[in-house]
């Protein structure tokens, strides 16, 4: 069963545009979200995370919404750069669990000029 | 560069043999964590390290699958008489020992079973 999901496979934005990714976990144990970005042949790459205690957190042009009454957070980019232009990851976490950390399937962003 | 490194990169081998992957973590990190990756996927955990003690792993670590960190630093993950559904991604990540710490990766070994 995924616990965590990220419905779009793929995300194609104009650069200068916002890009919003989304991400669904069934999990109500999961009280801590990142997401990592990761490009071809490399490891992921922390980007911003967020504690079930908040209901936003914003780093430059990076912000994660929470919502946790639906189960939902969502990456904001703005303004979106072709050096975006990678797979995004969501990824969770429950207390107890040693940080384990769940991930979805990840959206691969493709930012236009 | 202090990240986390892992060797090799690339591994092709013959359906039945034996593999072992290397993962130094980020000195002073001493939770150190095994993820597989699998195309279109996102990583799915394997197995946690505090120090030396493997304190979790996922029921996707079959009986083929074991992994040491003998000293609490380096860490080695072995296959055992491989099969091709072993091919993935197999990452290591690092992290601090405080609560929510994040977990910095390596860049993965990508292991071919023919």
């Amino acid at each position: 069963d995924q616990q965590v999901k990220q419905n779009s496979p793929s995300l194609s934005v104009q650069e200068g545009r916002i890009s919003i990714l989304n991400c669904d976990y069934t999990n109500s144990m999961f009280d801590y979200f990142l997401w990592y970005k990761k490009y071809p042949a490399e490891g992921p790459t922390f980007l911003i995370s967020i504690s079930s205690i908040k209901d936003k957190n914003e780093d430059g042009r990076f912000t994660v919404f929470l919502n946790k009454s639906a189960k939902h957070l969502s990456l904001h980019i703005v303004p979106s750069q072709p050096g975006d232009s990678a797979v995004y990851f969501c990824a969770a976490s429950a207390s107890g669990g040693y940080n384990k950390l769940i991930f979805g399937a990840g959206t691969r962003l493709a930012v236009h000029p | 560069d202090t990240g986390v490194s892992q060797n090799p990169r690339h591994k092709i081998t013959k359906r039945g043999q034996n593999v072992t992957f290397r993962c130094d973590p980020i000195s002073e990190h001493n939770r150190l964590y095994w993820y597989r990756q699998t195309l279109g996927q996102g990583p799915e955990f394997l197995t946690y390290f505090q120090n030396e003690a493997q304190l979790e792993k996922s029921r996707l670590l079959s009986d083929r699958f074991s992994a040491e960190r003998p000293k609490g630093s380096f860490s080695t993950l072995e296959i055992q008489r491989t099969e091709q559904g072993d091919s993935a991604m197999y990452l290591c990540a690092s992290s601090l020992p405080r609560n929510r710490e994040t977990q910095y990766f390596g860049p993965g070994t990508r292991l071919l079973v023919l």
